[in-house]
């Protein structure tokens, strides 16, 4: 009974080919993350979304984009990646404006870059 | 801006013995503090989670953490670890405002003897 899904579990792309990575969930969420993961590092937030409203954070590279085109799903757009992105990618939900709220998690995609 | 400070990156322990993982936090007011560990190859799964109340509080899997304003510290602690507690933890703060973004810290990867 998966509630957030990633797809792939595993995306590998060439170097400066554009890949797309994919999220859902089953929650009803407002708020949906996508967070970088290197090896053997902690989780670092790329952005998210609050319903339909997208945040950046300041330190998030150009290269990534994000979509999300329903209360479902959310899209990690990677215009031309480097080696350097190669990382565990992880998408996490919450439901925002609630106390006692948690983000769930779900099992991520490493992207390998060749 | 809140930080996270996890200052053991690894802890070996025997199967039996007990466990605590420390937690440090910063954060301007009153804190949303959660332990998250992360098998190999996987996403985030939440092992509890604290927002007000009693300060000591219990998760799954046997785990169970204390909050300590006074230290502002949120330790992990599990009486006796299996040999399936082997994996990677993570604390982290959240932010109810501004998405509920997560803060983690560097991890902690735990190693279970036989």
């Amino acid at each position: 009974d998966a509630m957030v899904i990633q797809n792939p579990r595993y995306q590998v792309t060439q170097f400066g080919k554009p890949v797309t990575l994919s999220c859902s969930q089953t929650l009803n969420h407002n708020v949906m993350y996508w967070y970088q993961q290197k090896s053997s590092q902690a989780p670092k937030l790329l952005f998210h979304y609050y319903d339909k409203d997208f945040n950046n954070e300041a330190d998030t590279p150009d290269n990534f984009q994000s979509r999300r085109p329903n209360t479902s799903f959310c899209f990690l757009d990677i215009r031309s990646p480097g080696l350097g992105d190669a990382a565990m990618y992880l998408c996490a939900t919450s439901r925002e404006g609630t106390l006692n709220t948690e983000a769930f998690f779900g099992q991520g995609t490493r992207l390998t870059v060749v | 801006a809140q930080s996270v400070t996890q200052p053991d990156i690894h802890i070996t322990v025997s199967e039996g013995a007990s466990l605590e993982l420390r937690c440090n936090y910063s954060y301007g007011a009153t804190p949303y503090l959660f332990w998250y560990v992360q098998s190999p190859g996987q996403g985030l799964q939440l092992l509890l989670k604290y927002f007000s109340g009693d300060t000591l509080v219990q998760g799954i899997k046997g785990f169970e953490a204390e909050f300590k304003r006074s230290q502002s510290s949120f330790n992990l602690r599990k009486p006796s670890v299996h040999w399936s507690d082997a994996a990677e933890y993570f604390c982290a703060v959240g932010a109810l405002a501004a998405g509920n973004k997560l803060t983690f810290g560097g991890g902690t990867r735990v190693l279970v003897k036989p």
